[in-house]
């Protein structure tokens, strides 16, 4: 089965902090998603990579950025966290084109205080 | 840019009874992929049903089916014999080209569907 891990599952980080996100898959996937889930707006993208040291900006780029130097690893940043980065974040991947299923990990819940 | 719409914030239906799901979407490519996945209170998000542009007959996985309509860009997930294990957030996606040979997968905001005993 495939497995799309994140590190954390839920985050408590201060204010300015510098936070990293972590996400690992073991498929070896081309592509890998960063979402992130408010009530009443659904998911929406982030950032998403097509391949190693690759990346596109989502819908909703700003105060985010991404790393992704392995083929499994893609890795969300928040420079410096802000209360309105409060979420839960979503990584998923898949392979092939765009009629494939995208897998996902169980979420991250980051609070910024 | 591709959008999906669920007007539907909130559903409920009586088990083994049978609900529909709403999604409507605007794209401007001609091949593209449509999805519904299912998000269990677990948070995992699963693949629940998928269905091809190109392909004019209905996508269906045992109690699971949808009704396309590409003209009307509609895109809605019936669910029959509802069981307590559907009470899940639905969120319709639509997945098409971004630029050369990548691709997005965008999400509507979702339907929480409530199954009541």
């Amino acid at each position: 089965d495939v497995k799309v891990t994140q590190s954390s599952r839920y985050l408590v980080k201060r204010t300015g902090e510098k936070v990293f996100l972590e996400c690992v898959q073991d498929m070896d996937h081309e592509n890998m998603f960063w979402y992130r889930q408010d009530p009443g707006l659904g998911l929406r993208l982030i950032y998403f990579s097509y391949d190693v040291k690759m990346k596109e900006k989502g819908d909703i780029p700003e105060g985010y950025s991404v790393s992704r130097e392995k083929k499994e690893r893609f890795s969300l940043i928040l420079e410096s966290a802000s209360t309105n980065q409060t979420s839960m974040y979503l990584c998923a991947s898949s392979s092939g084109g765009f009629n494939t299923e995208a897998f996902f990990g169980q979420g991250t819940r980051l609070t910024v205080v | 840019a591709q959008t999906v719409t669920q007007s539907q914030p909130e559903m409920s239906v009586q088990e083994a009874e049978t609900v529909t799901l709403s999604c409507t979407y605007d794209t401007s490519e001609s091949d593209y992929y449509l999805f519904w996945y299912k998000q269990p209170p677990s948070r995992q998000m699963i693949l629940v049903i998928r269905q091809e542009a190109y392909k004019q007959q209905n996508a269906t996985e045992n109690r699971f089916s949808v009704n396309f309509q590409k003209a009307a860009k509609s895109f809605s997930l019936k669910i029959s014999d509802s069981q307590l294990g559907d009470a899940a957030m639905y969120f319709c996606a639509s997945s098409e080209l971004s630029g050369g040979s990548n691709y997005k997968l965008t999400f509507g905001k979702g339907t929480l569907l409530t199954v009541n005993p």
